[in-house]
């Protein structure tokens, strides 16, 4: 059983449409990262966020941590079919030593022309 | 400043064989941790080291073991190979700077590991 819940599993949608990937849990975090990670490589880091509430954005990406650090959203303005990847949300909880994050089972993302 | 490393890329073993699988983590980190991603599981944490010595391990058997150099470069074994082991093995590696609290690791490219 995974500590992070992603959904949707899989998205589909046309350059220029927006999406939204959500990451939820029961447990707190003390931080919360996003990653992209494209077949046959490892993940790549997109974002931290360590202060509930915090938003931060990357050009059209958005993303939220939750008030109480238990989940988060990435939002995509305007979709490109370079943000095609499967997005995978990532926490360090507050009792395990700095080196574990907890994964969650990702968002298969594909941007269509 | 270059990325993680991680040698060899692809592996082919059979059943019952041993693998060993090598990570160079970035300039100046000194925490090295190793996952296994498989379709069915996604990443699961196998274990970390920091400074030549394991900090945290995950639920794995025995069979996965692993070791920190002096120099942070990391490996991580398998022993009597099962069809199940077959995934991508990714090693991370971050700062213990004042930056790890932010927890953030930096992935290599990963092993695909597959065992027939």
């Amino acid at each position: 059983t995974q500590l992070l819940e992603q959904s949707p599993q899989f998205l589909s949608i046309q350059e220029g449409e927006n999406l939204t990937v959500y990451c939820n849990s029961s447990s707190v975090f003390s931080s919360l990262q996003w990653y992209r990670q494209e077949p046959g490589e490892g993940p790549v880091l997109l974002v931290t966020v360590v202060t509930g509430g915090e938003v931060k954005k990357l050009k059209r990406l958005t993303f939220q941590f939750g008030d109480a650090r238990k989940d988060s959203s990435l939002h995509i303005t305007a979709a490109q079919t370079g943000d095609t990847g499967l997005y995978l949300c990532a926490g360090a909880l507050a009792t395990d030593s700095w080196g574990k994050l907890q994964f969650g089972a990702g968002t298969q993302v594909v941007v269509t022309p | 400043k270059a990325g993680v490393t991680q040698t060899p890329r692809y592996l082919i073993k059979t059943r019952g064989q041993q693998v060993t699988l090598s990570c160079s983590p970035i300039s100046g980190h000194r925490s090295v941790s190793w996952y296994q991603q498989t379709p069915g599981q996604g990443l699961q944490f196998l274990f970390e080291y920091f400074s030549e010595t394991q900090r945290n391990k995950g639920n794995f058997p025995g069979r996965f073991s692993g070791r920190q150099f002096s120099n942070s470069r990391s490996e991580m074994n398998v022993s009597t190979l099962e069809l199940g082991d077959s995934a991508l093995y990714l090693c991370a590696s971050s700062s213990s700077g004042s930056a790890a609290r932010l927890n953030e690791q930096f992935f290599g490219p990963g092993t695909r590991l597959t065992v027939l």
